[in-house]
């Protein structure tokens, strides 16, 4: 099957700073890729729509300022939080869609973040 | 607006009990609603369902779609300890690549 990974797994920075988070599609080419932020005991909600070579799409009420997404190839999506708070604190879910499977979106495994 | 909502929020139940969890939705242009087991970490494909009455199973997992009442179950047969995740329901529309999510169904399987 498809295979997303995540890096970093765990990132605690100081309020103020700015953190990376990249996404890669290991084995498949994904024009587009999701952002997606989780908060405890709640479901994912969608930030943004990552597109490969275009401007990303953001959902109401994120801060494209905030989150700077950049999809320079069709195998990684970064997401940048930048100036973070500790209201940013969450863990943070890139998705990709392999194009040759059906519609389905494959999840990597997730970037914790926490912000003292 | 959209939405997607599972029932029960939780669920607490011993080995080689069945389960059934609900999903329904209200959505625009519905095109395929998705099962998504989460443990500790991102979610993991399960099912994709975009037409009605047609049961798709692997294992002691089955899930069907009715698209006349606009819900989707998920069952578990003979459950196992390692069946303890949330369940998430998500909901493509047409002419989108968005999924919705639900808030998903926390089930506990105690030995």
């Amino acid at each position: 099957g498809a295979v997303v990974s995540q890096h970093p797994s765990w990132v605690i920075c100081k309020s103020g700073t700015s953190v990376k988070i990249e996404c890669r599609s290991l084995d498949f080419q994904a024009t587009t890729m999701f952002w997606y932020r989780q908060f405890p005991k709640q479901s994912l909600m969608l930030m943004a729509t990552s597109n490969e070579g275009s401007k990303a799409t953001y959902e109401q009420g994120v801060e494209k300022d905030k989150f700077l997404i950049n999809h320079a190839s069709l195998t990684l999506s970064t997401l940048t939080v930048t100036s973070a708070h500790p209201e940013d604190s969450s863990f943070y879910i890139c998705s990709a869609r392999d194009p040759g499977i059906a519609e389905t979106q494959y999840f990597g495994p997730g970037t914790r973040l926490l912000v003292l | 607006e959209d939405k997607v909502v599972q029932s029960p929020l939780s669920l607490v139940v011993h080995e080689g009990d069945t389960v059934t969890l609900n999903c329904s939705y209200e959505v625009t242009n519905f095109r395929s609603l998705l099962w998504y087991k989460q443990e500790k970490k991102a979610p993991t494909f399960l099912f994709m369902l975009t037409s009605s009455g047609i049961e798709k199973k692997s294992g002691r997992l089955s899930s069907i779609l009715d698209k006349k009442e606009l819900f989707s179950i998920l069952n578990i047969t003979a459950t196992q300890t390692g069946d303890s995740a949330i369940y998430l329901c998500a909901v493509r529309q047409g002419g989108s690549e968005k999924l919705v999510f639900g808030k998903g169904t926390k089930l506990t399987v105690n030995p």
